[in-house]
């Protein structure tokens, strides 16, 4: 089945442990990017990336670090995590490397909470 | 300023009537626009995209439609049913440069009651 697998679903960490959150994509996608959703903002877009070893900033990237060693994965990690990153994630992936035409498939996303 | 505002903020049906959701965009130049739904807690799923030559679109009881002179697309959902309840967000895509980029709407949260 073709689909946005992340990991965790659900993770709960104190400030400044750091920590990774796996996203993996079996469609062989050029496109992937991460977003947040916090209540009132709508989704905004964190990193992205348009190949393998190829990533740039989004809108929000502070505080966060991706890599694309592989074309499948695109991890999302917090080197030391505050309470203002306590948010709703989501993995996206398209196969168009700009995805100005293509839709994004999404992951099932990963709440986390830093307390 | 590229901007997508989507109304009503929420909405109340019961089951089986017809609903209406707007997306005013000010996003220009103009690629395409999209409707996708987001079930609580989960990821979006895409409903519809549209580009600048397509007026109307439908995805089953979903049709959307799309007037680029005004800017403005709406998402006709009819006959509904419990399993629609759900945020519906407008996203629209730029065509230009740094505009070529998708800009969010903050979605209408939509209540299927019995």
């Amino acid at each position: 089945e073709a689909q946005v697998t992340q990991n965790p679903r659900y993770l709960i960490t104190v400030t400044g442990k750091k920590l990774t959150v796996t996203c993996s994509q079996n469609m062989n996608h050029e496109y992937m990017s991460w977003y947040r959703q916090d209540p009132g903002l709508g989704l905004r877009q964190i990193y992205y990336s348009m190949n393998v070893e190829v990533t740039d900033k989004g809108d929000v990237p502070e505080g966060y670090k991706v890599s694309r060693k592989e074309k499948r994965n695109f991890p999302l990690i917090l080197e030391s995590p505050s309470p203002n990153q306590t948010s709703l994630y989501f993995c996206a992936s398209s196969f168009d490397r700009t995805p100005t035409n293509e839709k994004l498939f999404f992951g099932s996303g990963t709440q986390l909470s830093v307390l | 300023k590229n901007q997508v505002e989507q109304s009503p903020q929420s909405l109340i049906i019961l089951e089986g009537k017809n609903c209406t959701l707007q997306c005013n965009y000010t996003v220009s130049p103009f690629s395409n626009l999209r409707w996708y739904k987001q079930d609580t807690g989960r990821g979006p799923v895409s409903l519809t995209i549209m580009t600048f030559s397509e007026n109307t679109k439908s995805n089953g009881r979903y049709t959307a439609t799309l007037d680029a002179d005004t800017k403005q697309s709406s998402l006709h959902i009819t006959a509904s049913q419990l399993s629609d309840s759900a945020s519906y967000i407008c996203v629209v895509t730029g065509n230009a440069g740094n505009n070529r980029k998708l800009i969010w709407g903050l979605g209408t949260s939509l209540a299927v009651n019995p």
